[in-house]
């Protein structure tokens, strides 16, 4: 059963444009909201993470909006740009063992 | 620090081999996991350690079995091969403690496996 649904699943934004990833997920006992990136190749690295006591996060060009009652959140990347081209997930955690559960993944492919 | 390493990084078996999976982290965390990632799919949870001499199930752990004899290490096995094993396998790491910041999973690069 998925419990963390994400997308959509590819993605292509110009240069300097916004590009923007959502997932929804079902269970309320998720406590951290983490996304990750990844690049052809290489392991996933943590990007922006976010709790749930909080509705927006900003770190650099990257943004988590959480909703709460929706049971939804979504990463923005203002201003992307072609080294932002690589494979996000998105991810929800119990804390049980630090286990995250993952989204299905979502390519983006930023064009000059 | 090389943080999480794997071993090998690309292997080829046939079905019904077996082999063993290497996962190594010196960042002396006390939670490690194995995921396999498939198009579509995501990254899902086989099996994971919380600690030395500690292994649990995860997502998908059927296929697999898993080891952690030394804090360091975390080794994934598989007994007899199935096509339906061919993925990539990441190994992670975190710590314990309890702020958000242990949160984070520190990934390896990923093992390649094609199984004919």
């Amino acid at each position: 059963q998925q419990q963390v649904k994400q997308s959509p699943q590819s993605l292509i934004v110009q240069k300097g444009g916004i590009s923007i990833i959502n997932c929804a997920y079902e269970n309320t006992a998720f406590d951290y909201f983490p996304w990750y990136q990844q690049f052809p190749g290489k392991g996933p690295a943590l990007l922006i993470a976010i709790r749930p006591d909080v509705s927006e996060k900003k770190e650099g060009r990257f943004t988590i909006s959480f909703n709460k009652s929706a049971k939804q959140f979504s990463l923005h990347i203002m201003d992307s740009q072609p080294g932002d081209s690589a494979t996000y997930f998105c991810a929800a955690s119990l804390n049980q063992g630090g286990k995250l559960i993952f989204g299905q993944g979502t390519e983006l492919s930023v064009k000059p | 620090n090389a943080g999480v390493t794997q071993t090998p990084k690309f292997r080829v078996l046939k079905t019904g081999q077996s082999m063993t999976l290497l996962c190594a982290q010196d960042m002396n965390h006390e939670y490690m996991y194995w995921y396999r990632q498939d198009p579509g799919m995501g990254l899902r949870l086989i099996h994971y350690s919380v600690g030395e001499g500690t292994t649990a199930k995860g997502e998908v752990p059927d296929g697999y079995n898993v080891s952690r004899l030394k804090k360091q290490n975390f080794l994934l096995g598989l007994e007899s091969a199935a096509p339906s094993q061919t993925s990539v396998y990441f190994c992670a790491s975190s710590y314990e403690g309890e702020s958000y910041l242990s949160y984070e999973q520190y990934f390896g690069p990923g093992t390649r496996l094609t199984v004919t």
